[in-house]
């Protein structure tokens, strides 16, 4: 089991590039989450996916969007990037929204001259 | 919505001593309470929860406290050892059950 993949793990932008960050499980797990990571500030939650087919808004969702493509895959779009979007990216997935453990991916590092 | 304060920012200790750190939050209603550890351009990963129904869980040298009517937990490492030198993230749920996470502690093991 390779647990939650992500790619790409380093990404250097230009202000106004667009990207997606890929993310994919294979835990048979219903809700799927992306965080962001800056200094001091902890994990913020983007956008999560409480189960295959919904999507919603987590604390900073602005600037971002999401698909969940199926049940193992959920992707994070950048359409018109920022430097305030440099930060690192975390895919992660859980069972469901009850309150267990969440998995992550080994996390994406992207640069936004 | 949740807040969740968490100190110190940086801890240093001696290996074999002890590290303590202490989280407060703000949402009532959260009644769970998971800790990750975050190695060095590693993922985060979940080492100890706590749910409101227990005061203390312990697993190893780890345990976690949780006071509900004070609104703040804690994590206790005894005999510390180089190897939990990492970053450790509290955090909290709200009404919806997503986390909201601590702005993180960086512990230092000096051997």
């Amino acid at each position: 089991n390779a647990g939650v993949t992500q790619t790409p793990k380093f990404q250097v932008l230009k202000t106004g590039q667009s990207m997606t960050l890929q993310c994919a499980q294979d835990m048979n797990h219903n809700s799927m989450y992306w965080y962001r990571q800056d200094p001091g500030m902890g994990l913020r939650l983007i956008y999560y996916s409480a189960s295959e087919g919904t999507t919603d808004k987590g604390e900073v969702p602005n600037g971002y969007n999401v698909s969940r493509l199926n049940k193992r895959e959920f992707s994070l779009r950048l359409e018109s990037a920022a430097p305030s979007q440099t930060s690192v990216y975390f895919c992660a997935s859980s069972v469901g929204l009850e309150g267990g453990e969440l998995f992550f991916g080994e996390g994406s590092r992207l640069t936004v001259l | 919505g949740e807040n969740v304060e968490q100190h110190p920012s940086t801890l240093s200790v001696q290996e074999g001593d002890s590290a303590v750190i202490k989280c407060t939050y703000s949402d009532s209603a959260s009644n769970y309470f998971p800790w990750y550890k975050q190695e060095l351009g590693k993922r985060p990963q979940l080492i100890i929860d706590i749910r409101s129904n227990v005061g203390e869980k312990k697993d190893q040298r780890i345990a976690v406290t949780l006071n509900k009517t004070a609104k703040h937990f804690s994590l206790h490492i005894t005999e510390t050892q180089p190897e939990d030198s990492a970053v450790y993230f509290c955090a909290a749920n709200n009404a919806g059950n997503m986390l909201t996470f601590g702005g993180g502690t960086r512990l230092m093991v000096k051997p």
